[in-house]
């Protein structure tokens, strides 16, 4: 059981570079999210989705794309790569509305020079 | 927004000693949660707390939630190595968010040997 899986672990990108995130889990959880952690800051929402084919903003939305076109994937898109960018990103699913126990996967850790 | 302030930011405490991190929130609390994380890892759910006056332990971890004081806590009894981590709490900003949370920016704790 794989849980949640994010690839890469790790990206070093150039301003102005685009690139996707990926996310995926095998849980069969309707509900996925991306956040991103940055030193002494926790853990902000950039955008979330409550099924395949719905995705909404969260807090820090942004300079990201998001689509969910299965239950199991959910990428996050950089549109153009921003030093302000840099920063670990974790995807998390949730098990049931009733609970909300979410599911991290190991995170991607960015950098943008 | 919710915001959530934890206290302290980090400590370090001998192996065998007890220690308590604090969760406060600006906002009513709809539910608490608590996950642990370690470098390079995403965050593992811990406990979740829902009810004034609820607490749950999972092995030597107890944490409780004290819904007229908006402040949940995690307390950790004769700690080990292995407690040493990132700790954060998420709540649930309002009733009708239902799976977004918001999180603390973490308490870092070392355990000497």
């Amino acid at each position: 059981n794989a849980g949640v899986t994010q690839t890469p672990k790790f990206q070093v990108l150039k301003t102005g570079q685009s690139m996707t995130l990926q996310c995926a889990q095998d849980m069969n959880h309707e509900y996925m999210s991306w956040y991103r952690q940055d030193p002494g800051m926790g853990l902000r929402l950039i955008h979330y989705s409550v099924g395949a084919g719905i995705t909404d903003q969260g807090e820090v939305p942004n300079g990201y794309n998001v689509s969910r076109s299965t239950t199991e994937d959910f990428p996050l898109r950089l549109l153009s790569a921003a030093p302000s960018q840099t920063s670990v990103y974790f995807c998390a699913s949730t098990d049931s509305l009733a609970k909300n126990i979410q599911y991290f996967g190991a995170g991607t850790r960015l950098s943008v020079l | 927004s919710q915001e959530l302030e934890q206290s302290p930011q980090s400590l370090i405490v001998q192996e065998g000693k007890n220690l308590t991190i604090n969760c406060t929130s600006s906002k009513t609390l709809y539910g608490l949660y608590w996950y642990k994380q370690k470098y390079g890892e995403g965050l593992i759910f811990l406990m979740m707390l829902q009810k004034g006056g609820e607490e749950k332990s999972h092995e030597k971890i107890t944490a409780k939630l004290d819904e007229k004081k908006q402040q949940s806590s995690l307390h950790i009894t004769a700690s080990q190595p292995s407690h040493a981590g990132i700790y954060l709490c998420g709540a649930v900003p309002r009733r009708e968010y239902g799976n977004k949370l918001v999180f603390g920016a973490g308490t870092i704790l070392r355990v000497k040997s």
